[in-house]
């Protein structure tokens, strides 16, 4: 399978404490997108890089949430001192350079803080 | 906030036609019409997009009137798999001021045996 895979497809953690999450994006797709989706709702734009450059970060990014790409291939998003409220699905996508830029979407990681 | 508005349910009969509408009435010239569906607990999943021309592809056709106010997606012979959320969006195209997709709420499919 040649989509975008994320790791781990779930995760349960206590509050206060560090998660990391990975995203491997299709190959030779320059840009990639974190969003997050609380139950009920549609997805929300977190951040997103072209290559190794984050390029836009959402207010709903707070401080305790950052997102890396270093060799510009996969991404982590790390949240520190996790929250109740950080439970929710998170998603990635990538997309080709082409003029369209169509996001395809990786199965997403689901967080549990308890 | 979504530059969409869709109705938040829908029904369909199996081996029927699904016509999902969608408004976007405040589209730009350059705005692509894209169509999403998320199947319960899994990532989005495109379907199809277009500029101002109907599209059609393995999966669905896109009608979007001449104005482009509104589009609507046809899945012409819906089976039990289809049952998801669909979302309508608008968005610039490459190289415009932002590249973020922005979901509404989408229409819940049901699709009835």
């Amino acid at each position: 399978d040649t989509g975008v895979s994320q790791n781990p497809r779930h995760k349960i953690t206590k509050r206060g404490q560090n998660v990391t999450f990975r995203c491997d994006p299709i190959s030779e797709h320059n840009r990639l997108y974190w969003y997050r989706q609380t139950l009920g709702q549609g997805p929300e734009f977190l951040t997103y890089f072209q290559n190794e450059a984050q390029l836009e970060k959402s207010r709903l990014l707070s401080d305790r949430f950052s997102a890396e790409r270093p060799k510009g291939s996969f991404s982590t998003l790390e949240i520190q001192r996790t929250e109740q409220g950080d439970s929710a699905m998170y998603l990635c996508a990538s997309s080709p350079r082409d003029s369209q830029e169509t996001q395809y979407f990786g199965p997403g990681t689901r967080l549990l803080v308890l | 906030d979504a530059k969409t508005t869709q109705p938040p349910s829908m029904d369909c009969a199996e081996g029927r036609a699904a016509n999902l509408p969608c408004n976007h009435s405040t589209i730009s010239g350059n705005e692509y019409v894209y169509w999403y569906r998320q199947i319960h607990s899994q990532g989005p999943q495109y379907i199809i997009h277009g500029l101002k021309n109907n599209e059609t592809n393995e999966m669905a056709s896109l009608i979007i009137t001449e104005d482009r106010k509104s589009s609507t997606l046809i899945l012409p012979h819906a089976t039990l798999r289809d049952t998801a959320v669909y979302y309508c969006i608008v968005r610039p195209p490459y190289g415009g001021a932002t590249n973020k997709l922005i979901f509404g709420t989408g229409t819940l499919l049901a699709v009835q045996p």
